[in-house]
């Protein structure tokens, strides 16, 4: 059965980091493209980064140079590396597969003093 | 970027009435597209994909069709669980972008 499960949000101060997770089951993060998308609250979706089965990486302007999508083969897993964090990146986060088959549940991150 | 207009913004039907919502891509993007159900703080479901295709388990009176830039997603019979937020979505590009979702709402 595939399954995808984020993990990592939570509270952090503008300017600040967090890293999020995606650890995926039934199915290997390397031969799929693996999306990360948002959803402020209250809002729309929004396609937020891509990284290819052949490791080539896309990311929305709105994030471009501050986030970084990687993955680990040996662990099965997907992150997002979130730096220079902004109010306006506040938003529940979803990891999902390919064009969009399977999602994760998402996990939120709040940008705040 | 390409953009995706998505009409109307939210929609107000009967139970057993025929639902129709359609999205506008501002270049040609083929077929690449996919249509989602999101309820209340739950992860958007993949209900159509390629524009026309039912994603196994998905109930057929659920409909895609359109290609190019003209895209139209259709409810057959509304059912009282089908209330939720509907988006389109085109993958033509190297990073996907969504329309804006539509509200469906019972009468």
């Amino acid at each position: 059965e595939v399954q995808l499960v984020e993990s990592g949000g939570g509270l952090v101060q503008p300017g600040g980091s967090l890293r999020l997770s995606c650890a995926a089951s039934g199915f290997t993060v390397s031969s799929n493209y693996m999306s990360w998308v948002r959803q402020a609250p209250g809002k729309g979706l929004e396609w937020v980064s891509v990284i290819y089965s052949g490791g080539s990486t896309y990311y929305a302007d709105s994030v471009k140079g501050r986030f970084t999508i990687s993955r680990d083969n040996s662990k099965n897993t997907l992150y997002l590396q979130m730096n220079s964090l902004r109010a306006e990146d506040t938003a529940v986060y979803y990891c999902a597969r390919g064009h969009g088959d399977y999602w994760g549940q998402g996990t939120l991150v709040t940008v705040s003093s | 970027d390409i953009q995706m207009t998505q009409s109307p913004s939210s929609l107000s039907a009967s139970v057993g009435d025929r639902v129709t919502i359609t999205c506008q891509a501002s270049q040609d993007i083929s077929n690449y597209l996919n249509w989602y159900q999101q309820k209340p703080g739950k992860a958007p479901k993949l209900l159509i994909y390629d524009a026309s295709n039912l994603e196994t388990g998905v109930p057929s009176r659920f409909s895609g069709s359109g290609s190019g830039t003209d895209f139209t997603f259709t409810i057959s019979s509304l059912q009282p669980e089908d209330i939720a937020t509907y988006y389109c979505q085109q993958y033509d590009n190297l990073l996907g972008t969504f329309g804006q979702g539509t509200r469906l709402e019972i009468k």
